[in-house]
């Protein structure tokens, strides 16, 4: 069964910081990896997806990896800004016949003015 | 307007009533999910449906049911409600043939008291 980790579980760093997400997952036979960005009391935003042949998708000052066979994804935020408080989860998508999205529960980021 | 819509956006019921959440997306996708949310688990599939006909049950079904009344139109019912049915419920759609980005919408908060 899919399980999906994200460490740490809140994070607190001041404005300007760059500063790294993880996901980790357990079986490596995945389609593809989302990262999702949710505002308080708020449904959730993709910001990118990285197909399981890809290594890494950059939007802006966001750029996420992906490791397969280590089970391993990073979200990359450059000079972090107050308005990139949220919390960010990671999901992944089985392949084959599953094709299911698997989330973790989430880094809740707090970039201090 | 927003492409993944829910209604009633904050609902609280008694124990034992029935209670509908509905979803409709202006997307034109094929495939539409119910997940709820709660503290510390994450976002947990409830059902999923792949196109009119076909309906299939989550990690957590039991206690809900779902209608696909049309492509655009997703349903999900709790027949008997229970106050550990308290969480916040999300729908979303994806597309195979674009990635499989899923779209949310924002997100249902159900109070069972």
């Amino acid at each position: 069964k899919q399980e999906v980790t994200q460490i740490p579980a809140a994070l607190s760093v001041p404005e300007g910081e760059n500063l790294v997400l993880n996901c980790s997952f357990t079986d490596s036979a995945i389609y593809n990896l989302q990262w999702f960005r949710q505002d308080p009391g708020k449904g959730l935003t993709s910001l990118l997806l990285i197909q399981s042949s890809q290594r890494e998708q950059t939007s802006g000052r966001l750029n996420a990896s992906l490791d397969k066979s280590s089970g391993r994804s990073t979200l990359y935020i450059a000079a972090s800004q107050p308005g990139d408080s949220a919390t960010y989860l990671c999901a992944v998508r089985g392949g084959g016949a599953t094709n299911k999205l698997i989330f973790g529960t989430g880094t809740l980021l707090a970039v201090q003015p | 307007d927003a492409d993944v819509t829910q209604t009633p956006r904050n609902r609280i019921t008694k124990t034992g009533k029935r209670i509908m959440l509905e979803c409709s997306q202006t997307k034109g996708h094929d495939r539409m999910y119910w997940y709820r949310q709660d503290p510390g688990l994450g976002l947990r599939l409830i059902y999923y449906s792949f196109d009119v006909k076909d309906i299939n049950k989550g990690e957590i079904s039991d206690g809900y049911s779902v209608s696909r009344q049309a492509q655009a139109k997703f349903s999900l019912s709790l027949e008997s409600a229970i106050p550990n049915q308290t969480a916040l419920y999300f729908c979303a759609t994806s597309d195979p043939q674009s990635g499989n980005t899923i779209y949310f919408g924002e997100g249902s908060w159900l109070t069972v008291v």
